[in-house]
């Protein structure tokens, strides 16, 4: 099946530093991306939706000055995470939609650690 | 809003055992909806889905059935293995675009 690909996969930084995350379709095109967040034990949040060569939608309650999201071409979405501090640790996780079939594939996740 | 609803966990079984993880949602028109397994150390993976009422998604000996009355789509295999330790994810989707997930059930398998 298709792959999406993150990465970093696990990320460790200082607080107040920025850490960018990629999420890439190796093998299809995806107009549109997801970012979400899962917490420890819990279910995915969705953050933001991606569109390629568009501004991104944000959820309630995410700050998109915190979390910048770029979606520069049809296969790769970036999030940042701006001046993170340790409350932004967390498993991010991308979603990428196949733009023919509209089908979702799911990266692997990216674990950011903030000390 | 749209929501869905699952079983809390941890869920432990023995191998060969039936298992069953309870999901119901709510949503304001006629969803697609979906389970996703996330094995350890893995990305999710989308299990099943059924996009209709009465519709009936399968895939590695698992089953769900949308049940339009009761609203609920509940996630079944007759005999589980270890190998089938991981965490289930019930979702729906309207318009099959964002997925709204349910807060995930950890199911281990001992042999």
């Amino acid at each position: 099946g298709a792959v999406v690909s993150q990465h970093p996969s696990w990320v460790i930084c200082k607080s107040g530093t920025s850490v960018k995350i990629e999420c890439r379709s190796l093998d299809f095109q995806a107009t549109t991306m997801f970012w979400y967040r899962q917490f420890p034990k819990q279910s995915l949040m969705l953050m933001a939706t991606s569109n390629e060569g568009s501004k991104a939608t944000y959820e309630q309650g995410v700050e998109k000055d915190k979390f910048l999201i770029n979606h520069a071409s049809l296969t790769l979405s970036t999030l940042t995470v701006t001046s993170a501090h340790p409350e932004d640790s967390s498993f991010y996780i991308c979603s990428a939609r196949e733009q023919n079939t509209g089908e979702l594939f799911f990266g692997e996740g990216s674990r950011l650690t903030v000390l | 809003g749209d929501s869905v609803t699952q079983m809390e966990g941890p869920v432990t079984l023995s191998e060969e055992a039936f298992l069953t993880i309870n999901c119901t949602y709510t949503a304001t028109g006629y969803p697609s909806l979906f389970w996703y397994v996330q094995y350890p150390g893995e990305g999710l993976q989308l299990l099943l889905k059924a996009t209709k009422a009465d519709d009936k998604g399968s895939n590695k000996g698992f089953e769900a059935t949308y049940r339009k009355e009761t609203t609920s789509f509940h996630l079944e295999k007759g005999s589980v293995q270890v190998s089938d330790s991981a965490v289930y994810f019930c979702a729906l989707s309207l318009l099959g675009y964002k997925l709204s997930f349910g807060a995930g059930t950890t199911v281990t398998v001992r042999a």
